[in-house]
């Protein structure tokens, strides 16, 4: 498998603008995360999905942010209008979590967004 | 309360030393996982300790957990210029939520 594939892997974006950004999960996995990273605040849980239900939505910082899961194997987190504070790392992880299993996500490479 | 603290925020050590990393929580927990991230990657798990183990190897990794006063650590061993990266450990509680602590950078000098 090819791991988790986010794209872009850079947006350079101006503020007010729309911003999606895309994920492909692990095949079989069943859970989906989105994170944002930035120096000041770490790694911040925004979304979590299980069984393409939103889960766990109470990290989204404001209504601009919007996260969907159509199917299985993509997922989208949308920020409309963008604004500078925006800026930060934006990473999809996947996990296939069992009944009482643990929760070991594989992350893919990022997406670095800009908003001027 | 934050979860998942980790000490030191930075370590720099010569290659072939060992690094040790500690991680503090506050709840209960079903397992405790730790991370690594170089740089403009993503986050890659390294080992999981269950909250019923005391220690866990793998390869030049070494995880302590002591529920009691909630705390891990991660030692590796015999550091290489490779090993140079971010550390993250990360708490699973009930729901299967997984809560990242702040890590700690790891810098190992040639």
């Amino acid at each position: 498998d090819a791991g988790v594939i986010q794209s872009p892997r850079h947006e350079v974006t101006e503020m007010g603008q729309e911003v999606t950004l895309r994920c492909k999960p692990i095949s079989g996995h069943n859970s989906l995360f989105w994170y944002r990273q930035t120096m000041m605040r770490g790694l911040e849980l925004l979304i979590y999905f299980n069984n393409n239900v939103p889960i766990d939505d109470s990290g989204m910082p404001e209504d601009r942010f919007s996260a969907k899961m159509p199917n299985a194997s993509f997922s989208t987190l949308k920020i409309q209008p963008s604004e500078p504070r925006d800026s930060a790392v934006y990473f999809c992880a996947s996990s296939l979590i069992l009944a009482g299993g643990r929760n070991i996500q594989y992350f893919g490479a990022g997406t670095r967004l800009s908003v001027l | 309360s934050q979860q998942g603290e980790e000490d030191p925020q930075a370590l720099s050590i010569q290659e072939g030393e060992n690094a040790t990393m500690n991680c503090s929580y506050k709840t209960s927990i079903n397992n405790l996982q730790w991370y690594r991230q170089n740089s403009g990657r993503g986050l890659v798990h390294l080992i999981l300790i269950r909250s019923n183990e005391r220690e866990k190897h793998s390869g030049r990794l070494r995880v302590t957990l002591d529920t009691s006063k909630k705390s891990s650590s991660l030692l590796i061993t015999a550091s290489r210029a490779a090993d140079t990266a971010s550390y993250f450990c990360a708490v699973e509680t009930s729901g299967s939520r997984l809560t990242f602590g702040e890590g700690t950078q790891l810098t190992v000098n040639p």
